[in-house]
């Protein structure tokens, strides 16, 4: 089963907009990582965020953890119609866990 | 290689086959990991390899599936009697150490007829 869950299931912007995406988790974490799928297929990987770590950057892409919510947000600045795809939040467990549990996603719409 | 790949990319199989999927991990990476995604969903974690031990199964969904890893290297899934309901987008990952992060593959699109 899934734990937590993303939200919104769905978000449609029009380029040069921002996009935020939210995700909730219900156990303690590792860390956290952001994953985008385009067309159902590969998954690229974005950005890892540690437990005790609170933002990360990487190029228009910011990732806040909120550990006392048990929640991230991902949000992508100045998107771009080449940004539409799903996203998804993986957490990592802590102790022996190597597992990544996924989220639904969110699916993203850059329109022009 | 540059990145995980994985083989066959699409596999339509009828009912009760059985099906072998394939997938060749990040040179140098120690861990590798099996998941499953049907159509609209998040992925399901399968199974996790520690070199060429699994310490981690608890996501094989029945004794239909197996895999094993050789080499420290590639990787097979395999899935017995195959049913509709396997019916999926199989993905493989690899990381050089448990916990950090993971590199999909293409993933294999497999069709039980």
């Amino acid at each position: 089963s899934q734990q937590g869950e993303e939200d919104p299931q769905a978000l449609s912007i029009q380029e040069g907009e921002n996009a935020t995406m939210n995700c909730s988790y219900k156990t303690s974490i590792n860390n956290l990582q952001w994953y985008r799928q385009n067309s159902g297929r590969g998954l690229v990987h974005l950005i890892l965020i540690r437990s005790n770590e609170r933002e990360k950057h990487s190029g228009r892409l910011r990732v806040t953890l909120d550990t006392s919510k048990k929640s991230s947000s991902l949000l992508i600045t100045a998107s771009r119609a080449a940004d539409t795809a799903s996203y998804f939040c993986a957490r990592l467990g802590t102790g022996t866990a190597s597992k990544l549990t996924f989220g639904t996603g969110t699916r993203l719409q850059v329109t022009l | 290689g540059a990145g995980v790949s994985q083989s066959p990319s699409n596999k339509v199989t009828e009912k009760g086959k059985d099906v072998e999927l394939r997938c060749d991990p990040i040179s140098g990476h120690t861990a590798l990991y099996w998941y499953r995604q049907r159509l609209g969903q998040g992925l399901e974690f399968l199974i996790y390899f520690q070199g060429n031990s699994a310490p981690d199964k608890s996501g094989l969904p029945s004794d239909r599936f197996s895999a094993e890893r050789t080499g420290e290297s590639v990787s097979t899934l395999t899935i017995q009697r195959t049913q509709q309901e396997d019916s999926a987008v199989y993905l493989c990952a690899s990381s050089f150490v448990r916990k950090t992060e993971q590199f999909f593959g293409p993933g294999t699109r497999l069709t039980v007829l």
